[in-house]
């Protein structure tokens, strides 16, 4: 079965300080992992993915398979962060079929 | 990418009726999908609409509950059938354009309240 942990409901932080967001996944292949943001008032939206390893507004992401942990982190947090982050998981049902965990609130203090 | 429109934006139903949501893209779009988020809770996929044929269903969802309808290549609809309280949630449809493997866009949503 394919699962996704998102063990943190909520993470606060002040502005400048480092940001971890956890996420582990539970798949026997090997999964696609995705970030997705929801801003206030805004749509669900792609962050990032981890097979283009690319840093997107300072946040980037390893997938770890030895830990089957996908965590985005950036250095140092900004106010405008301040967001839900859901984690996601795609598996051999194809990459439009994700699998989401429930979610971590960023929320970012000055 | 892809804008999508959803109605309504949200509702207050009774028990036992049933309540279509509509789903507009502005291009068009192979598959289209159904996810559910109930309070506290993650997205949950209810199923996969096609066009030209039945829709997919996940585990757990069943076509008498949630008939979808999916006319073309830009819209579709979701109804949730006979509802009870435990419908209340937020119901979001979601396209993938097909360029970037995994990126989904996604409506607005739609905010069920049933009484």
């Amino acid at each position: 079965a394919q699962r996704v942990t998102q063990p943190e409901k909520l993470l606060s932080v002040f502005k400048g300080a480092p940001v971890e967001l956890k996420c582990n996944y539970s798949y026997s292949g090997s999964p696609e992992l995705f970030w997705y943001v929801q801003y206030s008032r805004q749509r669900l939206q792609l962050l990032l993915r981890h097979i283009s390893r690319e840093s997107i507004k300072g946040f980037t992401a390893d997938l770890n398979k030895g830990e089957t942990s996908f965590h985005l982190k950036k250095p140092f947090a900004q106010e405008e962060d301040s967001a839900m982050y859901y984690c996601a998981l795609s598996g051999n049902t194809g990459f439009q079929k994700l699998v989401f965990g429930t979610g971590t609130r960023l929320l970012v203090s000055p | 990418s892809a804008v999508i429109s959803q109605k309504p934006s949200r509702d207050i139903c009774q028990r036992g009726t049933s309540l279509t949501i509509q789903c507009q893209v502005d291009s068009q779009v192979t598959m289209m999908f159904w996810y559910r988020q109930q309070p506290g809770q993650s997205l949950t996929l209810i199923a996969t609409a096609n066009q030209g044929s039945e829709a997919t269903y996940e585990s757990g969802f069943v076509i008498d509950k949630f008939p979808i309808s999916r006319p073309n290549l830009t819209f579709s609809t979701l109804t949730v059938s006979n509802m009870s309280p435990e419908d209340s949630s937020i119901y979001l449809c979601s396209v993938t354009p097909g360029n970037i493997p995994g990126e989904l866009f996604f409506g607005e949503g739609s905010r069920l309240t049933v009484l």
